[in-house]
């Protein structure tokens, strides 16, 4: 089925340590970001890119990592995992500048203890 | 600094009754105004659009109205069901040349009992 992929679903990490969340998308979108669900706080984007090779910062980049080489693919790294990184994170797609909406993949649970 | 405030944060209806979640904001610079819903361990999904032109956007049970003096706007779910039970994100879209960002509300958890 077409749209956003995350994986994985659930991790659980030790302060320090280092990951990649990945996200692919198949719809051929310009457009993908990732945005951090925290209780109360809705969602907050962290990094977005309007297509291969341009990357920039949302709301709250610190702590992360992005970079666009396919269409497809969009990971976001966690260069030394704290436990504020404790979140639910969202990629998402949109064609154009999102005006037809966004396509959210189904989340990854990150746990840092 | 939250620009989109939602409210309330959580809301219990009964089956039949109607829905209604707010929200306000504060940048004019805004274009586009989405709702999204999500249901539990899912992403969001877009429900329902609007932009600031125009005051009053339906899509069958779900209607949005907008007031851009007040820099309001609002979601009304008629004759809501069960299957309507999810968390719901008001937003608001900026385009800055090729980009777009999304400022999302805190969320309103709906509950609609039988």
């Amino acid at each position: 089925n077409a749209g956003v992929t995350q994986t994985p679903k659930f991790q659980v990490l030790k302060t320090g340590q280092s990951m990649t969340l990945q996200c692919a998308q198949d719809m051929n979108h310009e457009y993908m970001s990732w945005y951090r669900q925290d209780p109360g706080m809705g969602l907050r984007l962290i990094h977005y890119s309007v297509g291969a090779g341009i990357t920039d910062q949302g709301e709250v980049p610190n702590g992360y990592n992005v970079s666009r080489s396919t269409t497809e693919d969009f990971p976001l790294r966690l260069l030394s995992a704290a436990p504020s990184q404790t979140s639910v994170y969202f990629c998402a797609s949109s064609r154009g500048q999102g005006l037809y909406g966004y396509t959210f993949g189904s989340g990854t649970r990150l746990t840092v203890v | 600094q939250q620009q989109v405030k939602q409210s309330p944060q959580s809301l219990i209806v009964q089956k039949g009754g109607i829905s209604i979640i707010n929200c306000a904001y504060e940048n004019t610079a805004f274009d586009y105004f989405p709702w999204y819903q999500q249901f539990p361990g899912k992403g969001p999904a877009l429900l329902i659009a609007i932009r600031p032109d125009v005051s009053e956007k339906k899509e069958g049970r779900f209607t949005i109205s907008f007031n851009k003096s007040a820099k309001q706007f609002s979601l009304h779910i008629m004759d809501s069901q069960p299957g309507d039970s999810a968390t719901y994100f008001c937003a608001a879209t900026r385009i800055t040349g090729t980009a777009s960002k999304l400022t999302f509300g805190t969320g309103t958890r709906l509950q609609v009992t039988l």
